[in-house]
């Protein structure tokens, strides 16, 4: 069975710029949570999307935003980048919501973000 | 608000020692929490998930506590290999949460 797929690995970007990351979930998995991973901040949740719906949202600017596809393959986006936005993103895959059932998450490798 | 609390400070231990984590947290309380493990540069992996009626929970060399009373869970592994190293995240979650948070993490270390 494969595991989540995140792509790309790695990216630089300058300021200003727009960003798309892509997470390909594990097959029958539904759900699909994003985090951004810094030196300083460590995991910080970014959002959660269950079948194409977002369920919750972390405490990070207009700026980052996601959708999940009806196939359950989810985006997530940086627009208007800046220098603090450079970070390992990773996302997560669960065949559940996040709740009183949910088991393991299964993470992908991440995304490396650099912001020039 | 929601606080976890994991050793900051590296932890260096001696090849064959036991390895032991601490993760408290504070302001509420989780119905279950499970300890991944986390490599340079990769994703963290699940290792293992207690819940709240269970007091410890082992999987091989790992052994987990949970005590609600204390607010807090220790994460074991007994005869520790250098290949053991790496960070090692708790995330503690209530019934009602609609996210996973975790804590920051310890880093582990080995030695031969």
């Amino acid at each position: 069975k494969a595991g989540v797929t995140q792509t790309p690995r790695y990216l630089i970007k300058t300021r200003g710029q727009q960003v798309t990351l892509s997470c390909s979930p594990i097959s029958g998995h539904r759900s699909v949570s994003w985090y951004q991973q810094t030196p300083g901040q460590g995991l910080q949740f970014l959002f959660e999307y269950f079948s194409e719906t977002q369920r919750n949202k972390g405490n990070f600017p207009g700026r980052f935003s996601g959708r999940q596809f009806s196939n359950s393959r989810s985006e997530m986006n940086v627009s208007t980048l800046e220098l603090g936005d450079s970070a390992l993103y990773l996302c997560a895959s669960s065949p559940h919501p996040t709740g009183p059932n949910t088991g393991e998450l299964f993470f992908g490798e991440g995304s490396r973000l650099t912001v020039l | 608000s929601q606080k976890i609390e994991q050793n900051s400070e590296a932890l260096n231990i001696q090849e064959g020692k036991t390895a032991t984590l601490t993760c408290n947290y504070t302001n509420y309380s989780p119905a279950y929490l499970q300890w991944y493990r986390q490599d340079p540069g990769r994703g963290p992996v699940f290792l293992l998930l207690i819940r709240e009626n269970e007091k410890e929970k082992r999987k091989e060399r790992l052994k987990v506590t949970f005590d609600t009373t204390l607010k807090q869970s220790l994460f074991h592994i007994t005869a520790s290999q250098p290949a053991d190293s790496a960070t090692y995240l708790c995330a503690p979650s209530s019934s009602s949460a609609s996210k996973i948070i975790f804590g920051s993490g310890t880093r582990l270390s080995i030695r031969p």
